[in-house]
């Protein structure tokens, strides 16, 4: 494809589910990052990968929050046991690079709405 | 604490006025400065970084270290440039964005 691809894009999820968000960086980018995105807010660093190394995870709100990138292809941001604050769009990016000097690509995001 | 502050939720101008979305500034170090843009139904997109001084859409951003800001601006305002903007920074050579909560420009006919 031609950027960053997010599935599903909108998900319902009751409390306490766990859910998976899926993202399919630009072909041959080094950098993913996942960001959570709360309305009426801008985007909140959750993670980074360079390749499949998760380089750091500082942004991971709480333990049930829970990202791979196995192949250092694509990623997958888990959460477990869902509750209604874990509610946002969560972006994926991906960038060329890893040092942060080329551009970020944003995918769509997935909208998580926990009932 | 790192942060980016834009003061305004909503900025509405008329057709032809020029535009400025105010970002301000907080960090310890030299940051990188961004501005995306995100258009209705479009993905968040880079419009222009400090360090690569191009006018983009005619949109330009000075960085003024001394007072902290980095704010955007446009002689005069498109229909077209309706949307919502973030100001952002990074530590420099890094990946770790701090996204601002954004301005939406509405640029009335």
């Amino acid at each position: 494809g031609a950027g960053v691809s997010q599935s599903p894009r909108y998900k319902v999820a009751k409390r306490g589910q766990d859910v998976a968000l899926r993202c399919d960086p630009i072909s041959g980018h080094v950098s993913l990052f996942w960001y959570q995105q709360a309305l009426g807010q801008g985007p909140e660093f959750l993670t980074y990968f360079q390749n499949e190394a998760q380089l750091d995870k500082s942004g991971l709100p709480s333990d049930r929050f829970f990202a791979e990138r196995p192949e250092g292809s694509v990623s997958t941001l888990k959460i477990q046991r869902t509750q209604q604050e874990d509610s946002a769009v969560y972006l994926c990016a991906s960038s060329l690079d890893r040092g942060g000097n080329t551009e970020a690509f944003f995918g769509q995001g997935t909208r998580l709405t926990v009932v | 604490a790192q942060r980016v502050t834009q003061p305004e939720k909503l900025l509405s101008v008329f057709k032809g006025a020029p535009v400025e979305l105010k970002c301000n500034y907080s960090y310890s170090g030299s940051p990188e400065l961004f501005w995306y843009v995100q258009y209705s139904r479009q993905r968040l997109q880079l419009l222009l970084r400090h360090i690569s001084r191009e006018s983009i859409k005619g949109f330009t951003a000075d960085l003024n270290k001394g007072e902290t800001s980095f704010h955007l601006k446009k002689p005069f305002a498109q229909e077209e440039d309706s949307a919502m903007y973030y100001c952002a920074l990074s530590k420099r050579g890094t990946y770790k964005y701090i996204f601002g909560t954004g301005t939406r420009l509405k640029v009335l006919a």
